[in-house]
């Protein structure tokens, strides 16, 4: 059974680079998209970005211009980075395999989430 | 980009029936997907291709769709199933969308 886990600091420095590593584990990242989602407290989910094993990536277009996805397909984890943080980067970040089928994808599992806190 | 909207909120007693709509014009094409999100817990699938039910999911749980609109049944609602549900589609650029989410209150 596959699970995910993310890692990395709860905090960061307004204009830093926000970094986040899923690590999976019970299965391969080879065959599948890996995404990450993120939600403000008290508010609905973002999805952020998806990137396969050969690196190929797609993104928000709301937050393409600062966010880089990454897979580490030897360490199976996979990252992101999102640059220029301001405080409404503040957020549950979640990462979770995305599972599709003829037409459409869905995310299934995701990890526990992480909180990141954007703050000097 | 594109949205799905769905009702702020829903209130139920137990036993009766509890139904979320989600509406957008990417459903006509797309499948959509429901994720339950208990307080303080990740998200879980609880409803795929619009209709069908994952491994695990209890029987009360049901979708359909019809034209733009899509609708998440939980019928006997229980006290376990009050929760923020969430609907999710996808364009054809390999982009992804939620709905802004519905809390169900079971009374």
């Amino acid at each position: 059974q596959v699970q995910l886990q993310e890692s990395g600091p709860g905090l960061v420095k307004p204009s830093e680079t926000l970094s986040l590593t899923c690590i999976v584990s019970g299965g391969s990242l080879n065959n599948y998209y890996w995404s990450w989602i993120r939600q403000p407290a008290e508010r609905g989910l973002e999805w952020i970005g998806r990137v396969y094993p050969s690196g190929s990536a797609n993104y928000n277009p709301s937050l393409k211009s600062r966010v880089t996805l990454s897979v580490d397909t030897s360490n199976n984890q996979f990252s992101l980075k999102v640059r220029s943080v301001t405080a409404a980067d503040t957020a549950v970040y979640y990462c979770a395999r995305v599972y599709c089928s003829d037409i459409s994808c869905w995310f299934d599992p995701w990890g526990q989430g992480t909180l990141v806190t954007v703050s000097s | 980009s594109y949205e799905l909207t769905q009702p702020p909120s829903v209130s139920v007693s137990p036993g009766q029936t509890a139904r979320i709509t989600c509406s957008g014009d990417a459903l006509l094409k797309q499948h959509a997907y429901w994720y339950q999100q208990k307080s303080g817990q990740a998200p879980v699938l609880v409803i795929l291709n619009d209709s069908e039910r994952p491994s695990g999911i209890p029987e009360r749980f049901s979708g359909s769709s019809l034209g733009t609109t899509v609708t998440l049944t939980i019928s006997g609602v229980q006290a376990e199933d009050e929760a923020d549900y969430y609907c999710q589609s996808a364009d054809n650029r390999g982009t992804y969308v939620f709905g802004t989410g519905t809390k169900v209150t079971v009374l």
